[in-house]
């Protein structure tokens, strides 16, 4: 079945350094999304990819979508405290429910 | 302004107690999804329902039943609680199809003696 793998599971970070999650699919997807959880909160939606090849930007955050549709990442400049959380992608085929990566835990040291 | 409401927010079962997690969502949307958090496993999903009426199995449906009363609602029953289904539940909504964005609740953290 479809799988979404997400590298690394852990990243500590020192406040102003980037910061970068990768997101693969076993499979093409139609979209990809990202989630970010704060410790003891609930995932919030981030933002959604579709095209193949696609950047978008969020202040610091850019995410891709790669030229096949099987990949992605997330990458946030001069991390600040306030990006603590643990980071998803979730990604689907047409037709068929969200596949949710197992998370990326962002920790920051001022 | 309440979004994704799940009750209760905590619950402590013994085994072979059964249970119904509680979810509703006041945005209009569509589609509902009950997913598991364990620690390191990510979200996992056990149920969804597409639209009003509709129910499909996920990644890890044994042990639970869902139903979707109505289009606000999507419950979750545990008929006979092990320890393995110790975990933080999620209800989320989504629009408009299972590729839409998805709204989450709060959470409901369950622990089984």
């Amino acid at each position: 079945g479809q799988q979404v793998m997400q590298i690394p599971q852990y990243q500590h970070v020192q406040e102003g350094e980037d910061f970068t999650t990768y997101c693969n699919s076993s499979t093409t997807l139609s979209n990809i999304q990202w989630y970010k959880q704060r410790p003891g909160g609930h995932p919030v939606f981030l933002i959604q990819l579709v095209k193949s090849g696609e950047v978008k930007k969020q202040k610091r955050l850019t995410f891709q979508f790669g030229e096949a549709k099987k990949n992605s990442s997330l990458h946030i400049t001069a991390t600040q405290t306030t990006d603590v959380g643990t980071y998803f992608c979730a990604g689907n085929q047409a037709g068929t429910a969200l596949i949710f990566g197992k998370g990326t835990t962002l920790s920051v040291s001022s | 302004n309440a979004g994704v409401t799940q009750t209760p927010k905590f619950q402590v079962l013994k085994t072979g107690q059964s249970m119904t997690l509680q979810c509703a969502q006041d945005m209009n949307h569509n589609s509902m999804y009950w997913y598991r958090q364990d620690p390191g496993m990510g979200l996992r999903l056990i149920y969804y329902s597409a639209s009003e009426g509709t129910t499909d199995k996920g990644e890890v449906p044994n042990g639970y039943n869902v139903s979707r009363l109505n289009k606000r609602e999507f419950s979750l029953r545990l008929e006979s609680a092990a320890p393995s289904q110790t975990s933080v539940y999620f209800c989320a909504s989504s629009q408009r199809g299972l590729s839409q964005p998805q709204h989450f609740g709060d959470g409901t953290r369950l622990s089984i003696l």
